[in-house]
């Protein structure tokens, strides 16, 4: 079945510094591939989505390609911040799945330190 | 504009008792769905529903039952409590047609001793 592995955390940063998160996939079919961020004490929201091979998603400073030759969708930020501290989930839904079902990783928490 | 809020936040609960996990959205969305999330694990689909009336399991269903009588409410059951029950859960909504935004309340954290 279909599945998401991500990069084990915590992920410890200074401010400034550059983060990525790696993320790997496997679908049977063409997925649609999503970064979710979960602050502290809230539900998860959207990041960034990207639905089809070398989109690129990006927001807040974030980006993430779809890589489908190496079932890729890496999280990039150039410069984080304190703020960004939280735990990222990269997910995937089946094109084929009408139901919109999002199958997650494990999650990887980012701290950012001043 | 409230999006999807659950209740309660927080509940210990004994093994063997039972309880609902409120789930309300104001969003007219068709689609929604219940996870849990534990440790290092991401999140689990436990059901999920595409309009009042139809609902179907996910991936871990065991333990757990629901109802859709109405596309706003989507209450989650917990029948005879275990400790493998003790997890946060999410509620989650998204509209048809849209590719993949779920929108999640706060979730609700369950203990159970």
């Amino acid at each position: 079945g279909d599945s998401v592995t991500q990069m084990e955390g915590p992920v410890t940063l200074s401010e400034e510094a550059f983060l990525t998160i790696n993320c790997t996939y496997t679908a049977t079919g063409y997925p649609s591939l999503f970064w979710y961020v979960q602050y502290p004490g809230e539900g998860l929201q959207l990041l960034l989505k990207a639905t089809k091979a070398d989109d690129k998603g990006s927001n807040k400073g974030f980006e993430a390609t779809y890589r489908k030759e190496t079932t890729s969708f890496h999280l990039e930020k150039g410069s984080v911040q304190v703020s960004d501290s939280a735990v990222y989930f990269c997910a995937l839904s089946e094109r084929a799945d009408s139901w919109g079902k999002l199958q997650f990783g494990a999650g990887t928490q980012v701290v950012v330190t001043p | 504009n409230a999006g999807v809020t659950q209740t309660p936040k927080f509940r210990i609960l004994k093994i063997g008792q039972s309880m609902t996990l409120q789930c309300t959205q104001d969003m007219n969305h068709n689609y929604m769905y219940w996870y849990r999330q534990d440790p290092g694990m991401g999140l689990k689909l436990i059901y999920y529903s595409v309009g009042a009336g139809i609902t179907d399991k996910g991936e871990v269903p065991n333990g757990y039952n629901v109802s859709r009588s109405t596309t706003e409410d989507f209450p989650l059951r917990l029948e005879l409590a275990a400790p493998s029950q003790t997890s946060v859960y999410f509620c989650a909504s998204r509209a048809p047609g849209d590719t993949g935004e779920l929108f999640f309340g706060e979730g609700s954290r369950l203990t159970v001793l």
